[in-house]
């Protein structure tokens, strides 16, 4: 099965704009999840979906959103990028979302914010 | 508030000998702890992971060891390998599918 992907792998956005990464889970996979990975804060959680629903959400303004497709695929949107945004962002897929579920992680998208 | 603490942050050990890395964690609601390996460029890979119901697993050169009263965790490398090299995540979780990750050891293997 080919493994989780993400594009763009690279982005560079200004201060104001907004962006949209897509990630598309390994096939059969129904959970999608998002995190950000900066050098400051670690691993953090964004949200999650699962069958087209967001079934959790982390700490994250309203300025991060997200949906899922009925094939899975989901896409994270950021509005109003603020420099602070600039991270490596993950999705991770699993079969049914369940805790002991195992997430695998797609290689990311670098958004670097000017 | 970081739910999960993890050290050290970095850990240089020489080829053969045994890494170790800690977590702790707060959060008595927590039922899943995967170790997570990270390469550069790369996104974290699951390596293994335990529910508190027992004590320790084995999976070749990787153990985890599980104290459910000290809410403590820890991962061991034996015969640490260069190709050990990278970060290591711990994580927990508590039932939902959203994980909280440990801040990573970049551990380096020293031929």
């Amino acid at each position: 099965k080919a493994g989780v992907t993400q594009t763009p792998r690279y982005l560079i956005k200004t201060r104001g704009q907004q962006v949209t990464l897509s990630c598309s889970p390994i096939s059969g996979h129904r959970s999608v999840s998002w995190y950000q990975q900066t050098p400051g804060q670690g691993l953090q959680f964004l949200f999650e979906y699962f069958s087209e629903t967001q079934r959790n959400k982390g700490n994250f303004p309203g300025r991060f959103s997200g949906r899922q497709f009925s094939n899975s695929r989901s896409e994270m949107n950021v509005s109003t990028l603020e420099l602070g945004d600039s991270a490596l962002y993950l999705c991770a897929s699993s079969e049914r979302g369940l805790s002991y579920n195992e997430q695998f992680f797609g290689p990311g998208t670098r958004l670097t914010v000017l | 508030q970081q739910q999960v603490k993890q050290s050290p942050q970095s850990l240089i050990v020489q080829k053969g000998g045994i890494s170790i890395i800690n977590c702790a964690y707060e959060n008595t609601a927590f039922d899943y702890f995967p170790w997570y390996q990270q390469f550069p460029g790369k996104g974290p890979a699951l390596l293994i992971a335990i529910r508190p119901d027992v004590s320790e697993k084995k999976e070749g050169r990787f153990t985890i060891s599980f104290n459910k009263s000290a809410k403590q965790f820890s991962l061991h490398i034996m015969d640490s390998q260069p190709g050990d090299s990278a970060t290591y995540f711990c994580a927990a979780t508590n039932g939902a599918n959203n994980l909280f990750f440990g801040t990573g050891t970049r551990l380096t293997v020293i031929p």
